[in-house]
């Protein structure tokens, strides 16, 4: 089955600081790869995505999220935080190798992002 | 232009009622999508539905249901509402290439429902 896991429930960054939010995912195939931010009462925003290719990511607002197959992980990154980026950050996943219901996008529970001035 | 948009935004009604959320995109997009996310935020697949199969997470109560008027339009419907029916829900599309799962869901702003 597929499943996606943000360990960090919160993360908090100064401002100007590099930041980092985690993700891991298992699948029985290849991973199509996604991250989607959300603003409070917003919904969810797309960023990017890893289908296949180079490993790193580049995505909008100056994100980039870099894929690690042997360490099943695709964290989101971002060389120099801003206030702007406080926001709920979701990781999603879903399997290349099934189609109809099992092909689902499969979400994380989403890290809260918190960059302080 | 907004691409997903979802009508009403808020939505506060009374259980047993039956009530509906509307969804259109302008993207031209081939299928279409209802998520719930909950109290804490966890988001959950309930359909995907395009012009050739519409798939339902089996978990979703046979209350809810999918309509679609046209390629651009997927409604939920809710039949006698309950407590814990109460979320936001959000619809999103996404245009078929390939197999599918390649695809990026573009979501709309999301329709909070309370049910008293």
């Amino acid at each position: 089955a597929q499943s996606v896991a943000q360990p960090e429930d919160q993360v908090n960054v100064a401002e100007g600081n590099p930041l980092t939010v985690k993700c891991t995912y298992s699948v029985s195939g290849n991973p199509y790869l996604f991250w989607y931010v959300q603003y409070p009462n917003r919904g969810l925003q797309f960023l990017l995505k890893y289908i296949t290719g180079d490993n790193l990511v580049k995505g909008s607002y100056g994100f980039e999220a870099e894929f690690n197959k042997s360490q099943t992980s695709f964290h989101l990154k971002k060389p120099s935080a801003l206030v702007s980026d406080s926001a709920l950050y979701f990781c999603a996943v879903r399997d290349s190798n099934y189609g109809g219901s099992q092909g689902n996008l499969i979400f994380g529970k989403g890290t809260k992002l918190s960059v302080k001035p | 232009d907004t691409a997903v948009s979802q009508t009403p935004k808020y939505l506060v009604t009374q259980m047993g009622n039956d009530k509906s959320i509307k969804c259109e995109q302008n993207l031209g997009h081939d299928t279409m999508y209802w998520y719930k996310q909950d109290s804490k935020k966890f988001l959950k697949i309930m359909f995907s539905y395009n012009n050739k199969e519409l798939i339902i997470n089996e978990t979703v109560p046979n209350r809810f249901s999918p309509k679609s008027p046209d390629k651009a339009h997927l409604n939920l419907h809710i039949n006698s509402l309950e407590l814990g029916d109460s979320a936001v829900y959000f619809c999103a599309s996404s245009q078929d290439q390939g197999t599918g799962a390649e695809d990026t869901q573009y979501f709309g702003p999301g329709t909070r429902l309370t049910v008293l």
